[in-house]
Formats: structure tokens, C-alpha cells, sequence
């Protein structure tokens, strides 16, 4: 079975310093790998996401992603983060060629200090 | 021009009472699902439907019933509702064959007193 784990709750940051938003996942078969972001009282949208390829992948908002095998890890990055990305990211998995079941994380709170 | 929308969006009503959410999807996508998003935000899948036929069927009560009367709607019918549903419910959907992106509703805000 698979399984997403972010490791922290919550990621307090000053306004226009880098962060990372960590997640782990475990499975034993190929996995798809996305972030999605849940801005207040908002549904659930698709930030990135790693299908193949490339291991780095790139969000239209600044945020990337590293897809790193070895270490079972997909980290979510910004170098310069803006008060408007506060929001809930959620890291999630989904097993390749089978149904759509997405695994979600639990949430990583990104909380920008100004 | 809404891509998955969700009535209503907010929902308060009485332990014991049956209550329905609707969802419509104007992506043409084939795939539907319903979340469950408790306090703590964690979010749980609950049913899934391709092309009306249900393939995902988590751990739910029977209690809940999803049902797809065409590719583009799948509502969700609570019967006897319990002060545990309290939730934030996600439809979503998708289009299998083109990418595993989902596509989520606003949510449904559904309160039990």
C-alpha cells in the first residue's frame, strides 16, 4: 500500500525568505506524485506534479518540486515565498497505470510572517 | 463557467435527518469522486466513479450512498446523519486517459447538531 508522509504540520516563514515543504512517500511500485494547494475556504488545486521525465518540475507561481527516487522524497520549494501563498499544501500519491486513488499527505500549513 | 461545482455549500442540519450534496462537472471528464476533509484538514477519498460505474469504495457507512445519474453529476446521499459527519465534503474529477490531474469542487460545509 501507499502511504504520503509530511512531516510538518505547520511552516511559519518571513515574508520573501525560501521555504521547503517536505514529503516522504512509500510505495513499492511506480508512483505519480503531486502537490496541491488549498487556499482559505477553497477547494484543492493541482500545484505541480511529477508523471515522468524530468525530476524537476515547476509551477507557474514560483513553486518547484524534485522528484528524488533514491530517497523517496518530493519536496516542494519557493525561494522567495509572497503572502499570498499562505495556504494548506497537501503532497499526494497515485499508483502508476492503475485507478485514480490518490493518496493525500496530511497537510503542511504554510503560515508567511511579515 | 465552473469547472465542478457543488451544491449547496453549506449544509446544517440535525443528527437523524437524510440530506443530499450534488456535484456537476462541466470538464467532460469521466471520473468522479467524493472527499472527505475532517478539522484537521486531513482528506479522505470515498467513492469514485468512471463512466457511472463505481470503482473506488472506501471505508464508508452504509450510511452514505453515492449515486451517478450521468457522466457529468454525482451526488451524495447521508442517510440518518451523525455528529461524526461533521465535514467539509470534495467532489472532484478527472480525465483518466489524459492526465491524473484531479479538478476539485468548493466544498460543501456540512455541519450536524
Amino acid at each position: 500500500a501507499q502511504s504520503v508522509t509530511q512531516l510538518d504540520s505547520q511552516v511559519p516563514v518571513f515574508e520573501e525568505a525560501p521555504v521547503e515543504l517536505r514529503c516522504n512517500y512509500s510505495s513499492s511500485v511506480s508512483v505519480y506524485l503531486f502537490w496541491y494547494v488549498q487556499y482559505p475556504n477553497q477547494g484543492l488545486q493541482l500545484l505541480l506534479k511529477y508523471l515522468s521525465g524530468s525530476t524537476l518540475v515547476e509551477s507557474i507561481n514560483g513553486f518547484e518540486a524534485e522528484f528524488n527516487k533514491s530517497q523517496t522524497s518530493f519536496h516542494l520549494r519557493k525561494p522567495s515565498v509572497h503572502i499570498s501563498d499562505t495556504a494548506e499544501y497537501f503532497c499526494a500519491v497515485s499508483v502508476t497505470n492503475r485507478d485514480d486513488k490518490i493518496i493525500f499527505g496530511k497537510g503542511t500549513r504554510l503560515h508567511i510572517l511579515p | 463557467d465552473t469547472a465542478v461545482s457543488q451544491t449547496p455549500k453549506y449544509l446544517v442540519t440535525q443528527m437523524g435527518n437524510d440530506k443530499s450534496i450534488k456535484c456537476e462537472q462541466n470538464l467532460g471528464h469521466d471520473t468522479m469522486y467524493w472527499y472527505k476533509q475532517d478539522s484537521k484538514k486531513f482528506l479522505k477519498i470515498m467513492f469514485s466513479y468512471n463512466n457511472k460505474e463505481l470503482i473506488i469504495n472506501e471505508t464508508v457507512p452504509n450510511r452514505f450512498s453515492p449515486k451517478s445519474p450521468d457522466k457529468a453529476h454525482l451526488n451524495l446521499h447521508i442517510n440518518s446523519l451523525e455528529l461524526g459527519d461533521s465535514a467539509v465534503y470534495f467532489c472532484a474529477s478527472s480525465q483518466k486517459t489524459v492526465s491524473y490531474e484531479q479538478y476539485f469542487g468548493p466544498g460543501t460545509r456540512l455541519t450536524v447538531t
